[in-house]
């Protein structure tokens, strides 16, 4: 069976300071790694993905992920904050066979203050 | 316009009242499915379609049914709703490299649909 943990359930953080939201998985497998954002009265929009090859991955709107296997985390980072960022922030994992389902965290809320 | 669209976004309803919320994408994805989202949960998927007429349970499919007879089509059917079933849902959809057992790609989601079971 394959988890996600987000192990905060919201981030606070000023507007132009770096920001991180947490992710931890377990899979057993070959992980793929995404993070989605939902805003208010919205669908998941997706971010970026890890599938293989480099550990940083690069996403939409200036965020980046960082793959770290020996301790199973894939948290969601950004060098600058913007309050427009401010956002429910799911990580989510499948594995490369089978059904394909993405199992998702609890989602972390993330608060930019100006 | 690349999108995956549901319908009704609301929908308030009374125990047993069979409805259907339809879903469509016009990106010609194989890979269709159908999650729930409910608060400190996540979302979890209901049922999942690889192709037309080739469905199969999620990790929560009790009390929903689902049909692909068309590949842009992929409604969720709920018969007799309870008010457990109350929740926010979303459909997603994907491409799915045929003759490979590995994919890839991205799912995409819809905007949602709020249902409420009274």
């Amino acid at each position: 069976a394959q988890s996600v943990a987000q192990p905060e359930d919201q981030v606070n953080v000023a507007e132009g300071n770096p920001l991180t939201v947490k992710c931890t998985y377990s899979v057993s497998g070959n992980p793929y790694l995404f993070w989605y954002v939902q805003y208010p009265n919205r669908g998941l929009q997706f971010l970026l993905k890890y599938i293989t090859g480099d550990n940083l991955v690069k996403g939409s709107y200036g965020f980046e992920a960082e793959f770290n296997k020996s301790q199973t985390s894939f948290h969601l980072k950004k060098p600058s904050a913007l309050v427009s960022d401010s956002a429910l922030y799911f990580c989510a994992v499948r594995l490369d066979t089978g059904r394909r389902a993405l199992t998702f965290g609890s989602g972390t809320r993330l608060q930019v203050q100006p | 316009e690349a999108q995956v669209t549901q319908n009704p976004r609301y929908l308030i309803t009374v125990t047993g009242k069979k409805l259907t919320v339809t879903c469509s994408q016009n990106m010609n994805h194989e890979y269709m499915s159908w999650y729930r989202q409910d608060p400190g949960l996540g979302l979890r998927q209901i049922y999942y379609s690889m192709n037309v007429e080739v469905t199969d349970k999620g990790d929560v499919p009790e009390g929903y049914k689902v049909s692909r007879k068309e590949k842009r089509n992929f409604p969720l059917i709920l018969e007799s709703p309870s008010p457990n079933q109350t929740s926010l849902y979303f459909c997603a959809s994907s491409f799915l490299r045929t003759g490979s057992t590995r994919s890839t790609d991205t799912q995409y989601f819809g905007p949602g649909t709020r249902l409420t079971v009274l």
